[in-house]
């Protein structure tokens, strides 16, 4: 267990929907970081939070959106899905910025 | 132009023999990190070691050292004594920009991986 959780660990849904991945960071690490895996693009940096607050922002779409609430837990929105957002979807949680990256086992998704 | 190269889409290394995983990078930063994951077949990303941009030591972790060439700009990953279990994917990583000057997100940049196959 590497002390960041991510749920749920699978998801299968359908074009079109809607849904919320969650990641629960280490217990201290302030910053949450998201990434997607997919065949195609590999690992992607999707978006940042420090303590809350949105710090950068990579490839991420427009239909998709993130925030960290004051228990630092984070959570991903992904909406309007299409069959190229099957991926994996990773949470990585770091004390500092910069440093001791920890990853969670990510999130599955399936678009059908 | 990629910020991190792996040039080795899939390796193959005989059980108990070292094993060299090659990862060249591109920056313009005088401040960067450098790290390796290991990514089994379940899924999990598992951090493996990490080299500072001022760090004058390779970086070693157990099996695994990191050969660190700051001016060839490469950051190659020695496993030794390879193992059945080390059969995975394997992705080194870049964190750019200066360490708390509040400047950067800091995000990792990775390559695109390279499977390691154990043969017994």
């Amino acid at each position: 267990d590497s002390g960041v959780t991510q749920t749920p660990k699978h998801l299968i849904t359908a074009t079109g929907q809607r849904v919320t991945l969650r990641c629960s960071p280490r217990s201290g690490d302030l910053s949450v970081y998201w990434y997607q895996q997919s065949l195609d693009q590999g690992l992607q940096f999707l978006i940042q939070y420090y303590n809350g607050e949105e710090r950068a922002k990579g490839n991420i779409l427009e239909r998709f959106s993130a925030q960290q609430f004051p228990d630092l837990h984070s959570e991903l929105n992904l909406s309007s899905l299409e069959l190229g957002d099957s991926a994996l979807y990773f949470c990585a949680s770091s004390a500092y910025e910069g440093h001791g990256y920890t990853f969670g086992s990510g999130t599955r998704l399936t678009v059908v | 132009a990629q910020k991190i190269t792996q040039t080795q889409p899939g390796m193959f290394v005989q059980e108990k023999e070292a094993v060299t995983l090659d990862c060249t990078y591109d920056t313009s930063d005088q401040s960067y990190g450098l790290f390796w994951y290991k990514q089994p077949s379940s899924g999990e990303m598992i951090f493996l070691i990490y080299q500072g941009s001022y760090d004058e030591q390779n970086a070693t972790e157990g099996r695994y050292s990191l050969n660190f060439q700051k001016a060839r700009k490469s950051a190659n990953l020695v496993i030794s004594a390879s193992q059945l279990g080390d059969s995975a994917m394997y992705f080194c990583a870049m964190r750019e920009g200066q360490l708390y000057s509040g400047a950067g997100s800091y995000q990792l940049t990775f390559g695109k991986g390279t499977k390691l196959s154990v043969i017994p």
